[in-house]
């Protein structure tokens, strides 16, 4: 069974800083990777998504990678921003359905 | 233009009420969903369908009821609702296009039962 873990569970850093989200799971027979945001009290806001046959991908101040054969994507996001306070999840999907992390939330102090 | 709509937005009842949820998607993807998310935020999948079929039914209690009249409605009925409903439920959607799936998620829909 897929499992997927996010570390750290909290990120308290302090803006302009460049910062790594990580994101790993447990079998790597999949489809695709997706990044979500989801601000408090709203729902999950689609960032970027890697396909299985893809290494990276970049939107802005955020680039995602994808090492399948062992399990891990990282979220980089450069020059944090008071306004990227939220949290952070990560999904994979597999034959059969889609599998979240429990999140990273971060914190960009002004 | 929203994409994936759910109502109501916010639900208090009481326990041992039944309770209804409505979706729709204006994406035109084949797959929708219901999640689960719980105070710990960890989302769970509850349902999803794949033009009006169910493929996906976790392991959630009979009292949850999924119906999709048509590929862009998703609805979710709830009997006898238990204190431990309470949650946030969000339905998504997704497509499979160019090797891949994107999921797109509704506003949630914040249960609570007294």
């Amino acid at each position: 069974k897929q499992e997927v873990t996010q570390i750290p569970a909290a990120l308290s850093v302090p803006e302009g800083e460049n910062l790594v989200l990580n994101c790993s799971f447990t079998d790597s027979a999949i489809y695709n990777l997706q990044w979500f945001r989801q601000d408090p009290g709203k729902g999950l806001t689609s960032l970027l998504l890697i396909q299985s046959s893809q290494r990276e991908q970049t939107s802005g101040r955020l680039n995602a990678s994808l090492d399948k054969s062992s399990g891990r994507s990282t979220l980089y996001i450069a020059a944090s921003q008071p306004g990227d306070s939220a949290t952070y999840l990560c999904a994979v999907k597999d034959f059969n359905k889609f599998y979240f992390g429990s999140g990273t939330k971060l914190n960009v102090k002004p | 233009d929203t994409a994936v709509s759910q109502t109501p937005k916010y639900l208090v009842t009481q326990m041992g009420n039944d309770k209804s949820i409505k979706c729709e998607q204006n994406l035109g993807h084949d797959t929708m969903y219901w999640y689960k998310q719980d105070s710990k935020k960890f989302l769970k999948i509850m349902f999803s369908y794949n033009n009006k079929e169910l493929i996906i039914n976790e392991t959630v209690p009979n009292r949850f009821s999924p119906k999709s009249p048509d590929k862009a409605h998703l609805n979710l009925h709830i009997n006898s609702l238990e204190l431990g409903d309470s949650a946030v439920y969000f339905c998504a959607s997704s497509r499979f296009s160019g090797g891949s799936y994107e999921q797109y998620f509704g506003p949630g829909t914040r249960l609570t039962v007294t």
